[in-house]
């Protein structure tokens, strides 16, 4: 079956633009979940969203959001974008969390 | 003190050696994932275990649920497996990293 699939791979933004970033998980699986990848603080959990509801949400500020569609499919959106939210933007995918998940290649965002 | 911890953070081995990455972690789990980065971002999930070992070519993991420990180990190590390598612990409803094992293989 095909894989977790983000678009885009790699998206350059300039300060105080927003941006969308997407996520399709696996057929059939129904939690989607958003991390953040920094050289200086590694993967860090941004939110998880279960049957179109956000089950949990990391240590973000507002402007990171998310929202998740009836097909599963998820998006994750960052408005007035800094300097500082140049990362990789991954996504996992499973049934549920604690079944085996499947990561997305990551979207690569770079801030100007 | 970080949920999931790694180690080693570096390791450089000679192509050929066995290898072994460590991970320890306080949250209550049901299973842990295994992760290899290569340069450029990609991950590529590559075991998910929730006991005993798995076993994938030359890639070898194993878990002890008890000790809340898990090892990643290399046979007949190659300069392809030139990666950091990412534990990850499914715990609510996130999962928690460590902090990853860059490993660099020297020809």
């Amino acid at each position: 079956k095909a894989g977790v699939t983000q678009t885009p791979r790699y998206l350059i933004k300039t300060r105080g633009q927003q941006v969308t970033l997407s996520c399709s998980p696996i057929s059939g699986h129904r939690s989607v979940s958003w991390y953040q990848q920094t050289p200086g603080q590694g993967l860090q959990f941004l939110f998880e969203y279960f049957s179109e509801t956000q089950r949990n949400k990391g240590n973000f500020p507002g402007r990171f959001s998310g929202r998740q569609f009836s097909n599963s499919r998820s998006e994750m959106n960052v408005s007035t974008l800094e300097l500082g939210d140049s990362a990789l933007y991954l996504c996992a995918s499973s049934s549920d969390m604690n079944t085996e998940a499947f990561f997305g290649q990551g979207t690569r965002l770079t801030v100007v | 003190k970080n949920e999931v911890e790694q180690s080693p953070q570096n390791l450089t081995a000679q192509e050929g050696e066995f290898i072994t990455i460590n991970c320890s972690y306080s949250v209550g789990i049901s299973a842990l994932h295994w992760l290899q980065q290569h340069p450029g971002g990609g991950i590529v999930s590559l075991f998910m275990l929730s006991s005993g070992k798995k076993k994938h070519g030359r890639l070898i993991a194993t878990i002890n649920i008890q000790e809340k420990h898990s090892s990643l180990h290399i046979t007949a190590s190659h300069p392809r497996d030139s990666a950091v390598y990412i534990c990850a612990v499914p715990t609510g409803n996130q999962f928690y990293f460590g902090t990853g094992t860059s490993l660099t293989v020297i020809p």
